[in-house]
């Protein structure tokens, strides 16, 4: 399997334009997560999906911030309009549940490098 | 909700000699720790992980070990390799239990292995 992946693998956008990030999960996993990660806030929960169900977004910023799930294979996080404090890595990762031992394991993919100016 | 701390936040050692990192957690009704390790422009990778009815786990070089009652857990790391320079985070469920990929990270460990 060619792991979970990301795109695009950098971003770089003006203040107030709309960014879309797409992740598509290891085939066959029930579990998506969204996180992000800085300097000063470390890595940081977004939203996690359980087959396709949006389940958790309380640790998402702000209303400009949304994420989907079509389907099994494909997310994106979207940010409208972006900030400069949306600077970060986004990473999207993935698990499976099929026994609790089993579903903790994430898998991350190479994120996304945002920089917004 | 949980709350993680990790320390040291850098670490510095000769190949060969061992690295210890330390980890703590607030919330007593977590029973999954996870270690993970970051390399420059990759996502974390998970190395090793214990749950709360081990006190210690080992895998080759790497081992966890884990103390409920004082609610902290650690990475060491044995006959340290350049490769193994990279950052490591621990984490504990966000809202203690199981965590189920939920979950609340350290702040980090820039480890640098000198050849």
């Amino acid at each position: 399997d060619a792991g979970v992946i990301q795109s695009p693998r950098h971003e770089v956008t003006e203040m107030g334009q709309e960014v879309t990030l797409r992740c598509k999960p290891i085939s066959g996993h029930d579990y998506l997560f969204w996180y992000r990660q800085t300097m000063m806030r470390g890595l940081e929960l977004l939203i996690y999906f359980n087959n396709n169900v949006p389940i958790d977004d309380s640790g998402m910023p702000e209303d400009r911030f949304s994420a989907k799930m079509p389907n099994a294979s494909f997310s994106t996080l979207k940010i409208q309009p972006s900030e400069p404090r949306d600077s970060a890595v986004y990473f999207c990762a993935s698990s499976l549940r099929r026994d609790r031992a089993t579903n903790e394991k994430l898998f991350f993919g190479s994120g996304t490098q945002l920089s917004v100016l | 909700g949980e709350n993680v701390e990790q320390h040291p936040s850098t670490l510095s050692v000769q190949e060969g000699d061992s690295a210890v990192i330390k980890c703590t957690y607030s919330d007593s009704a977590s029973n999954y720790f996870p270690w993970y390790k970051q390399e420059l422009g990759k996502g974390p990778q998970l190395i090793i992980d214990i749950r709360s009815n081990v006190g210690e786990k080992k895998d080759q070089r790497i081992a966890v070990t884990l103390n409920k009652t004082a609610k902290h857990f650690s990475l060491h790391i044995t006959e340290t390799q350049p490769e193994d320079s990279a950052v490591y985070f621990c984490a504990a469920p966000n809202r203690g239990g199981t965590s189920y990929g939920k979950l609340t990270f350290g702040q980090g460990t820039i480890l640098t292995v000198h050849p």
